[in-house]
């Protein structure tokens, strides 16, 4: 039984318009990351979370909001969704350094 | 700036042979190295891992060789078989005094083991 999901698995959106990523993970895990994927750049990490109701900036932050209204879920957000952020993207959690658990990933299409 | 650094970006072996992947670092206070392997519409999943008080690691068909002095690292996987084909990813962190694991990813190398 998948421990980390994610949803929609693939999206089309509008330049423009918002975008909702959403994971669920039943690890227990306390941390939480999201990643974008991109041919030739490997996986860049956006936003993570180490508890509910907070949020931390990675190093690919920007046009990017998360939110982690619980343990089990966090969010990525785009607010106003640009061509350059068509990507493949990954969350993932961890509850220490040894090992990250990724979800299938959402291909999104920006257009 | 790419901190880890990994080549060849694809590399195609015939079943049986060893792949060879490299990884290279640029930060002195990564001191844990995973390698992630990817199949094609899946995410990546921990394969193999090392800290660097060790050089080197080993856990069945896959092996990691690691030269702290020269900042690089490599995965060797010994009697390749064409479900090893996938694309593996180098990847770094500090430890530090936190169970944080803010990784840091190299670009991937394609592997193809032809049968």
């Amino acid at each position: 039984e998948a421990a980390v999901t994610q949803s929609p698995r693939s999206k089309v959106a509008v330049t423009g318009g918002k975008v909702t990523l959403s994971c669920h993970q039943t690890n227990n895990h306390d941390y939480m990351y999201w990643y974008r994927q991109d041919t030739g750049h490997g996986l860049r990490l956006i936003h993570y979370s180490y508890v509910a109701d907070s949020t931390e900036k990675g190093d690919i932050p920007d046009g990017y909001k998360a939110s982690r209204p619980s343990q089990e879920n966090f969010s990525l957000i785009l607010e106003l969704a640009s061509l350059s952020q068509t990507a493949v993207y990954f969350c993932a959690s961890s509850d220490n350094y040894a090992e990250q658990f990724f979800g299938p990933g959402t291909r999104l299409t920006v257009l | 700036q790419q901190q880890v650094r990994q080549s060849p970006q694809s590399l195609t072996v015939w079943e049986g042979e060893t792949a060879i992947l490299n990884c290279s670092y640029e930060n002195s206070a990564f001191d844990y190295f995973p390698w992630y392997q990817q199949f094609p519409g899946e995410g990546p999943a921990l394969l193999i891992s090392i800290l660097s008080v060790s050089n080197k690691k080993e856990d069945g068909r896959f092996t990691i060789f690691f030269n702290k002095r020269e900042k690089k690292l490599s995965l060797h996987i010994a009697d390749s078989q064409p479900g090893d084909s996938a694309t593996y990813f180098c990847a770094a962190s500090p430890i530090a005094s936190s169970s944080f694991s803010k990784l840091v990813f190299g670009q991937g190398t394609s592997l193809s083991v032809v049968p």
